[in-house]
């Protein structure tokens, strides 16, 4: 079964502590992963797509990187405005036309000033 | 910009009525998708469509219908709300062939 896993579930950080989310995957074929951040109540905001192994996408304090079974969310330098869950997703090949992506539970992140 | 609009962000609705979920988007997007988020179980798939009149259930359709009249507008029915169909309701819409979806706010459904 294709299955899509996030840890940790929760992470308290205090502002400037660097740190990652996990992300893997066991899927039959891997057409990209996705990164997204929730805000509470919101709907959630693309940040990344990354679609081979090796492959790695940086904006402002967030980089992403993607192995053949894993992809990392890193946070460098957090700052309380990082505070968000953030969600990772995947395409299988056979859901290029439909679009169709399957989602980690998330991990909720917390900034401490 | 990208833009996925949902016709309410707070809706309160009593057990057994029949409840309108509307989602536009105005970027041409051919598929479109509706998704519940819930607690500890993340976001689940209800229905999605790739073309207009085509629509395909995904994980959770039990209890929903859709409707694509129109490629822009794609819209999730719940024939008799129940308690437990209170929600997040997500839309969302991406291109024929591309992963990236693209997000409405929400509409938090309260079933009572």
């Amino acid at each position: 079964e294709d299955q899509v896993t996030q840890s940790p579930e929760a992470l308290r950080l205090q502002e400037g502590e660097s740190s990652s989310l996990n992300c893997s995957y066991t899927v039959s074929g891997l057409r990209g992963l996705f990164w997204y951040r929730q805000d509470p109540g919101k709907g959630p905001e693309f940040l990344f797509t990354l679609y081979s192994a090796g492959e790695e996408k940086e904006k402002e304090r967030l980089k992403a990187t993607l192995t053949k079974k894993e992809s990392f969310l890193h946070i460098t330098a957090p700052k309380p405005e990082d505070s968000a869950t953030y969600l990772c997703a995947v395409q299988l090949y056979g859901s290029s036309n439909t679009g169709k992506l399957i989602f980690g539970q998330g991990t909720t992140l917390q900034v401490k000033p | 910009d990208v833009k996925v609009t949902q016709s309410s962000r707070y809706l309160v609705k009593r057990t057994g009525e029949k409840v309108f979920l509307e989602c536009v988007q105005d970027m041409d997007h051919e598929n479109m998708f509706w998704y519940r988020q819930d607690p500890g179980l993340g976001l689940r798939l209800i229905y999605f469509s790739y073309d207009v009149k085509m629509k395909e259930k995904g994980d959770i359709p039990e209890g929903y219908s859709v409707s694509r009249e129109k490629k822009e507008r794609f819209s999730l029915i719940l024939e008799s709300a129940s308690t437990n169909q209170t929600s997040m309701y997500l839309c969302a819409s991406s291109f024929q062939g591309a992963g990236t979806q693209y997000f409405g706010p929400g509409t938090r459904l309260l079933v009572l």
